[in-house]
């Protein structure tokens, strides 16, 4: 079966400007999380998604990112005038509920210029 | 403070030569403690998941390891597909999430 998928693999955008970053998890998990990793760090919690809900969005850094997953399977992490600081490896993860071991895409690789 | 230390840093290896990495954690409680693989440009490949304190679980030339304070990750006779970098992490309950808290890494490169 297939794995979590994300989309692009690489996004080169200038500051400012918006970007929206996709995840398609595994068919049926209903636990969804966003994270991003910078070089040589462990993975760094943005957003926890259980169904259609944000159960906890404690790890977004500022208002600027948002993440929607209206449909309780695909989701799309949104970052509003992006700075270079942003630039990271944005991971998503899904699993069949929470607390169950968490399956990563690949990875989006965000290059704020 | 809630933090996962994992060692060593860095490790090379010869073809054949076993070894073990660490990950040890502060805080009691452990809700589970998971091991996961990353190669480069990859995100990071499900091991092992351990909850209890004398927990084993075996994959090919991998056994993990759980004491109450620490994790073992034993490789035995590894082979140069085996290089890459190993995360632990611990999760706990916080809320209606239950998070990971990730340790930086061990990165493995093992010569042929």
């Amino acid at each position: 079966g297939a794995g979590v998928s994300q989309t692009p693999s690489n996004k080169v955008t200038e500051k400012g400007k918006y970007v929206e970053l996709r995840c398609d998890p595994i068919s049926g998990h209903t636990a969804l999380y966003w994270y991003r990793q910078s070089l040589g760090q462990g993975p760094e919690f943005l957003i926890y998604f259980q169904g259609t809900g944000a159960a906890d969005d404690s790890g977004l850094p500022n208002d600027r990112f948002f993440a929607v997953r209206p449909e309780g399977s695909v989701s799309t992490l949104k970052i509003q005038r992006t700075e270079r600081g942003d630039s990271a490896v944005y991971l998503c993860a899904s699993g069949e509920n929470r607390g169950s071991p968490l399956h990563f895409g690949n990875g989006t690789r965000l290059t704020v210029t | 403070e809630d933090q996962v230390t994992q060692s060593p840093e860095a490790l090379r290896l010869q073809e054949g030569e076993s070894s073990s990495l660490n990950c040890s954690y502060t805080v009691s409680g452990l809700r589970g403690l998971f091991w996961y693989r990353q190669d480069p440009g990859k995100g990071p490949e499900f091991l092992f998941t351990l909850y209890s304190a004398g927990e084993e679980k075996e994959k090919e030339r991998l056994k993990a390891t759980l004491t109450k304070k620490e994790s073992f990750l034993h490789i035995t006779a590894p082979k140069p597909e085996d290089s890459a970098t190993y995360l632990c992490a611990r999760l706990r309950d916080a809320g209606n999430n239950r998070k990971l808290i990730w340790g930086l890494g061990t990165s493995l490169a093992v010569n042929p």
